[in-house]
């Protein structure tokens, strides 16, 4: 267990929904990632946020947000959802969210847009 | 452009034997690898990492060699276990567009036989 909780494990939507995945960091932690794995593009950076701020952004999209709570768990929100947004979406979190640091990995939530 | 890629999409040992993932990757101004292991239905789980000012490190069973020359990078496993099989992934610090994240390659599948 790495002490990256995310929820729901499941999701089932419709195309032209909305959905929020939530995560948890590891104790301690201050920095949570999201992470997007697909069959065909493998793990894909989303964003970061340290301490409540955006730190660094990937190839997210712009119907996908994200923000980071005071309590430090984060929630990822993806809007007007596609057939191709089907995938397993990771939350990853570090201590100080710098460079040359490991990344401990939720269990995922596997969306499936219908 | 810049990415992380893995030689072989599948590889299958017996147990007992050493089993050796490769990667390659293209940005030389990388100085930070890791490689992580992901069994079915989990999240990515950390192995162990390389900075680029080393050549070589070893943990418990698993070594990392890093050829800077070649921009090549690898994973052994000594006496590979059942406990083994899984996808494993190599990971490198990449300047996304603010900041830095990981950048993964697309996975290797190992495959421990009897």
């Amino acid at each position: 267990d790495s002490g990256v909780t995310q929820t729901p494990k499941h999701l089932i939507t419709a195309t032209g929904q909305r959905v929020t995945l939530r995560c948890s960091p590891r104790s301690g932690d201050l920095s949570v990632y999201w992470y997007q794995q697909s069959l065909d593009q493998g793990l894909q950076f989303l964003i970061q946020y340290y301490n409540g701020e955006e730190r660094a952004k990937g190839n997210i999209l712009e119907r996908f947000s994200a923000q980071q709570f005071p309590d430090l768990h984060s929630e990822l929100n993806l809007s007007s959802l596609e057939l191709g947004d089907s995938a397993l979406y990771f939350c990853a979190s570090s201590q100080r969210g710098t460079t040359n640091e490991k990344l401990f990995f939720g269990s995922g939530t596997q969306l499936s847009v219908l | 452009g810049e990415s992380v890629g893995l030689h072989l999409p599948t590889l299958s040992v017996q147990e007992g034997d050493n089993s050796i993932i490769n990667c390659a990757y293209s940005n030389s101004a990388s100085d930070y690898f890791i490689w992580y292991k992901q069994e079915s239905g989990k999240g990515p789980q950390f192995i162990i990492d390389i900075r680029s000012n080393m050549d070589k490190r070893q943990g418990q069973r698993v070594t990392v060699l890093l050829n800077k020359t070649v921009k090549h990078l690898s994973l052994q496993i000594a006496a590979t276990q059942p406990g083994d099989s899984a996808v494993y992934f190599c990971a490198e610090l990449k300047n996304s567009n603010s900041g830095y994240a990981l950048n993964f390659g697309k996975g290797t599948s190992l495959l421990v036989t009897p």
